[in-house]
């Protein structure tokens, strides 16, 4: 079945800087890559996804890269705040199988 | 008006004891799941349902068991609890009747087992 491999697992960036997060996934089939945000106390929370048909999305300061080739896809975060500060998980949808499969989760802390 | 909700937000109980959570959603969605989030924040798919049919049943001990009475309720009761069903249950629900697509997640519930 899928694999999601998430790095780092903490990643601790200055205020206004940038942040990348990375996946990787072994099925080559999968056709959805979403991202979610997990504050402390909540669920996660949708904040950007790609299909496997498109290489790359970007919604203000957040963007996601997709290379099907290598089979992993990225995380942007660009002008960091300090209430970017959250746990972020990459997933992966195979395809015909009607659920997602989760990365291990990145602890991102904005210093200010 | 909140999107999907689960009661209770904490559960306290001792081991052996039986124990339900519940999900509404108030989206129009046709997919439900129950993820498991352990003390490491690992997400894990436990089940889904889609318009009340178990479209998924990953390998969950059968003391958890699943119940849909109709597509914007999903429970989840679970028997016999043991210290390691201590985590954190999310309910969420998606659009597709496929499945797998842009998820949304209730807000968890805490289960401790002591």
């Amino acid at each position: 079945g899928e694999n999601v491999e998430q790095h780092p697992s903490t990643l601790s960036v200055q205020e206004g800087d940038s942040a990348v997060i990375k996946c990787t996934y072994s099925d080559s089939a999968s056709n959805y890559f979403p991202w979610y945000k997990q504050e402390l106390g909540k669920g996660p929370q949708l904040i950007i996804d790609i299909r496997s048909n498109v290489g790359e999305k970007k919604d203000q300061r957040i963007a996601v890269t997709l290379n099907k080739t290598a089979k992993h896809f990225s995380l942007h975060i660009t002008e960091t705040q300090p209430e970017d500060s959250a746990v972020y998980f990459c997933a992966a949808r195979p395809r015909g199988a009607q659920k997602l499969v989760f990365g291990q989760g990145t602890r991102l802390t904005i210093n200010p | 008006d909140t999107a999907v909700s689960q009661t209770p937000k904490y559960l306290v109980t001792q081991m052996g004891n039986d124990k339900s959570i519940k999900c509404e959603q108030n989206l129009g969605h046709d997919t439900m799941y129950w993820y498991k989030q352990d003390s490491k924040k690992f997400l894990k798919i436990m089940f889904s349902y889609n318009n009340k049919e178990l479209i998924i049943n990953e390998t969950v001990p059968n003391r958890f068991s699943p119940k849909s009475p109709d597509k914007a309720h999903l429970n989840l009761h679970i028997n016999s609890l043991e210290l390691g069903d201590s985590a954190v249950y999310f309910c969420a629900s998606s659009p597709y009747s496929l499945g797998g697509y842009g998820y949304t997640f209730g807000s968890g519930t805490r289960l401790t087992v002591v």
